[in-house]
């Protein structure tokens, strides 16, 4: 079945380091990928996507490229913010018979950015 | 326009009390999912529905936990009765049919039970 692994947290970083979290999949199908985040106290919301290989998704000063060739869809920002600290969701989606989706999530990665 | 909206925010309960979660989907929105969140075990996918119809609840844990969809506006998900080990924050989501699989949440409900 579909999978999603993520890399182990928490990440603590320094305001304006380089963030990367791993984030690798198994998949029966040609699977969408994305990048969901969680502040606080709240819902997740979607942060990024790609929908085919070699697509990049960015937002925000995130990017993550879908890469088939090695099953990974690691998420980057040059320089994070102490605004950025959050708790990040790598997950897939894929299409089942009679148009119905499947989203598989990983377990999360909590990123801690001190100023 | 008005995201996915649950209630009640928060559920301060007993054991052994009947709980009841409510869940009103994105307008348009075809498919509906349940999801519960723990610190030990994540986001757990407990129930979906597609045109109100569940298609898969292989992730509802025991009896106690039931979910209805009466209409495309409203769906809940019930809890009867209640334990403690079931206190989480429960999300529901919703998507559009034949879409590319991105979720819309809400802002969950907290419950705890005592």
């Amino acid at each position: 079945g579909d999978s999603v692994t993520q890399m182990e947290g928490p990440v603590t970083l320094s305001e304006e380091a380089f963030l990367t979290i791993n984030c690798t999949y198994t998949a029966t199908g040609y699977p969408s990928l994305f990048w969901y985040v969680q502040y606080p106290g709240e819902g997740l919301q979607l942060l990024l996507k790609a929908t085919k290989a070699d697509d990049k998704g960015s937002n925000k000063g995130f990017e993550a490229t879908y890469r088939k060739e090695t099953t990974s869809f690691h998420l980057e920002k040059g320089s994070v913010q102490v605004s950025d600290s959050a708790v990040y969701f790598c997950a897939l989606s894929d299409s089942l018979s009679g148009g119905y989706q499947k989203v598989t999530f990983g377990t999360g990665t909590k990123l801690q950015v001190i100023p | 326009d008005a995201g996915v909206i649950q209630s009640p925010r928060h559920e301060v309960t007993e054991m052994g009390q009947e709980v009841t979660l409510r869940c009103k989907p994105i307008s348009g929105h075809n498919s509906l999912f349940w999801y519960r969140q723990t610190m030990m075990r994540g986001l757990e996918l407990l129930i979906y529905f597609n045109n109100n119809v569940p298609i898969d609840d292989s992730g509802m844990p025991e009896d106690r936990f039931s979910a209805k969809m009466p209409n495309a506006s409203f769906s809940t998900l019930k809890i009867q009765p209640s334990e403690p080990r079931d206190s989480a924050v429960y999300f529901c989501a919703s998507t559009p049919h034949y879409s590319t699989g991105e979720l819309f949440f809400g802002e969950g409900s907290r419950l705890t039970v005592l």
